[in-house]
């Protein structure tokens, strides 16, 4: 069954330092998310893609965090400076619109970020 | 920001028992669904329920929208062990964009 990958599972990080995550989604699926869930809350979207275009980045901290999907398929979420507060996970999800189930993301297994 | 808020919070049943977890939102809704999220995972979909739709069945999972209210319920029937995961309802709304806005959760223990 294909997923959503991402990567590094793991993050641990200085403040004022560079991050970058990477997701691939399911081949196909031309809607790419990108959320973030602190510990003990439901997860919050910071971006979404509609093949390369960006659909919605209204909660995206522009000064800070950036994401970019260049050819509509894989993305990259980056944070500089990361800041204290930025420790959560960062989930990426898929879905693939004008299907049967195209409300349907299929979530990957995060990538859990710890800023010291 | 999140739409609205589950209840309860955290929930801890025998296995067998049935679990049921309440989710109130705020807006008008497109549909309305539910996920599983394991301890440090990432979630899984269970059930998509559409506006015009009051109940639906999908294995264990029995799922009720009431519009009128903004609220809906999910019941886990003879719960088991690995049922064990925290639960989320997520709203998208009539514009149809697609973006899913989350509850706080339901954390879910199951004992053996």
């Amino acid at each position: 069954e294909a997923e959503v990958a991402q990567s590094p599972r793991y993050k641990i990080t200085e403040k004022s330092q560079a991050v970058a995550f990477w997701c691939d989604p399911i081949s196909g699926h031309a809607t790419l998310y990108w959320y973030r869930q602190i510990l003990g809350q439901g997860p919050e979207l910071l971006v979404q893609f509609q093949d390369e275009s960006v659909v919605d980045d209204s909660q995206l901290p522009k000064d800070r965090f950036s994401a970019e999907r260049l050819k509509g398929v894989d993305s990259t979420l980056k944070i500089q400076p990361a800041e204290l507060g930025d420790s959560a996970m960062y989930l990426c999800a898929s879905s693939r619109p004008g299907g049967p189930k195209q409300e349907t993301q299929y979530f990957g297994p995060g990538t859990r970020l710890l800023v010291l | 920001s999140q739409q609205g808020e589950e209840d309860p919070q955290a929930l801890s049943i025998q296995e067998g028992e049935n679990a049921t977890m309440n989710c109130s939102y705020k807006t008008s809704i497109n549909n309305l669904q539910w996920y599983r999220q394991n301890s440090g995972r990432g979630l899984v979909h269970l059930i998509l329920i559409r506006s015009n739709e009051r109940e639906k069945h999908s294995g264990r999972l029995r799922v009720t929208l009431d519009t009128s209210k903004k609220s809906s319920s999910l019941l886990i029937t003879a719960s088991r062990a690995a049922d064990t995961a925290s639960y989320f309802c997520a709203t998208v709304s009539s514009s149809n964009t697609g973006k899913l806005i989350f509850g706080q959760g339901t954390t879910l223990q199951v004992k053996p």
